[in-house]
């Protein structure tokens, strides 16, 4: 199966600070998604991204399918921006093991 | 976007008994859905899929007899754990893709969470 790899696995940011979560997948995809898991497990849709860039209020997502390569921008981090991020591809979703995000105010 | 939901949220049962959980899509058809298996501090693992009128077909590892599947309709699917053991305790989470064309964008959700004594 496709392998998926994210970078870096924990990240601690100062509330306002940007940051990028970048996601390796091993062959081409034809479908990718970023999620975010809240607190309580829930996963809530970021992005369907399987090329090309998106941008929704201080996230944005930029995949690069030829390189194999989607990256997450996360601007103005606030506390409710903490959680695990996860990127996942494909019909059959393959996860990547996720990036634990703590912003501190 | 597409709603998701499962119940129940959370169960505790003794080792040997069944559990069964439910997985719906509220406001769109699914006739294919995944059911996923993510342990404390872990990623999400892919268990089986789920095919309305039809088999589910289970990834490499996955015991077919434990985890029994059945896609009732266009809009539920049931995950039943058979003779729950401890090692059996997780969190389960569903999921259904809202097709359009190319676009095949996954909906999650909310997950169970299942402790067996």
């Amino acid at each position: 199966g496709i392998q998926v790899e994210q970078s870096p696995p924990d990240l601690i940011l100062q509330e306002g600070a940007n940051s990028t979560l970048r996601c390796n997948f091993s062959d081409s995809v034809n479908n990718l998604q970023w999620f975010h898991q809240n607190p309580w497990g829930q996963l809530i849709n970021l992005f369907y991204i399987p090329s090309g860039t998106k941008q929704n209020g201080r996230l944005s997502a930029t995949t690069v399918a030829t390189e194999r390569y989607s990256l997450l921008y996360i601007s103005s981090s606030q506390t409710t921006d903490s959680g695990v991020y996860f990127c996942a591809v494909d019909y059959k979703l393959s996860f990547g093991a996720g990036t634990t995000v703590t912003v501190r105010a | 976007g597409a709603v998701v939901s499962q119940h129940p949220s959370w169960v505790i049962c003794k080792s040997g008994t069944s559990v069964k959980i439910e997985c719906r899509s509220l406001d769109f058809q699914a006739t294919t859905m995944f059911w996923y298996r993510q342990f404390p501090k872990q990623s999400l693992m892919l268990m089986a899929t789920s095919n309305e009128g039809s088999k589910a077909t289970y990834e490499q590892g996955v015991e077919k007899d434990k985890f029994l599947i059945n896609h009732a309709s266009l809009t539920l699917s049931t995950l039943t754990v058979t003779s729950a053991h401890p090692e059996d305790s997780s969190f389960y989470i569903c999921s259904a893709p809202r097709l359009g064309g190319a676009y095949n964008e996954q909906f999650f959700g909310p997950g169970t969470r299942l402790t067996v004594l």
